[in-house]
């Protein structure tokens, strides 16, 4: 069955730098998501990417984020220049984007660390 | 402003216990309702849906929902709980029809079973 991935799995950075989260939605999914889950608190949409825009945005994602789908397989979120708060795992979601399939896919993951 | 309440932060339960987990939302139009299921170090799964239809969705290993419209509600239920239920269980809400909509989350419910 495909499945939604991400890389890396970890990473640790210190502020200040920039990161960037790799995902590989499934392969004929139109619909492309990021979200962040805080340790202890819920999950939380960031942003919505479809035909190569954004389409919704939450209050989080600030200039100091990006999405960008550079080919035809990856989905990427940049974040400038991280922060502490930014720490979190941050979950890829895919969907096929067809009236009655809105379920969306979720990816394993990428767990932040900001030093 | 859309949310999602769970209201059980955690279950303790024996195995072959029933479980009820409640979840309500709050968006008077139409509404598309999951249930994602967190096993300890993995990723978000989906465990079931309701789209339209049957009020009544059954999902994988064993899990129902039952949307009561008037009640703006979406409990899950599972007649007789395993081990390995152990778990996180996120009731979410996509409001709405569209594809890029985001998915509103609850705040989670811990199930614990002890064997």
């Amino acid at each position: 069955e495909p499945e939604v991935t991400q890389t890396p799995s970890h990473q640790v950075t210190q502020m200040g730098q920039e990161v960037i989260l790799r995902c590989v939605p499934i392969s004929n999914h139109l619909y492309f998501y990021w979200y962040r889950q805080i340790l202890g608190q819920k999950v939380e949409f960031l942003v919505s990417f479809y035909n190569n825009e954004i389409s919704e945005k939450s209050e989080i994602f600030d200039d100091q984020f990006s999405v960008e789908r550079p080919d035809g397989s990856n989905f990427t979120l940049k974040i400038r220049s991280t922060k502490l708060e930014d720490s979190a795992m941050y979950f890829c979601a895919s969907n096929e984007g067809y009236a009655g399939q809105e379920t969306q896919y979720f990816g394993p993951g990428t767990r932040l660390l900001v030093l | 402003a859309q949310s999602v309440s769970q209201h059980n932060h955690h279950v303790i339960l024996s195995e072959a216990a029933s479980l009820e987990l409640g979840c309500n939302y709050s968006y008077g139009g139409t509404v598309n309702l999951f249930w994602y299921v967190q096993y300890p170090g993995q990723h978000l799964q989906l465990l079931l849906k309701y789209f339209s239809g049957d009020p009544l969705v059954k999902g994988i290993k064993g899990f129902e929902a039952e949307f009561i419209k008037s009640k703006f509600s979406f409990n899950l239920r599972k007649p007789s709980v395993q081990w390995s239920d152990t778990a996180e269980y996120f009731c979410a809400v996509i409001p709405g029809y569209s594809s890029a909509s985001k998915i509103i989350f609850g705040s989670g419910t811990r199930l614990s079973i002890r064997p």
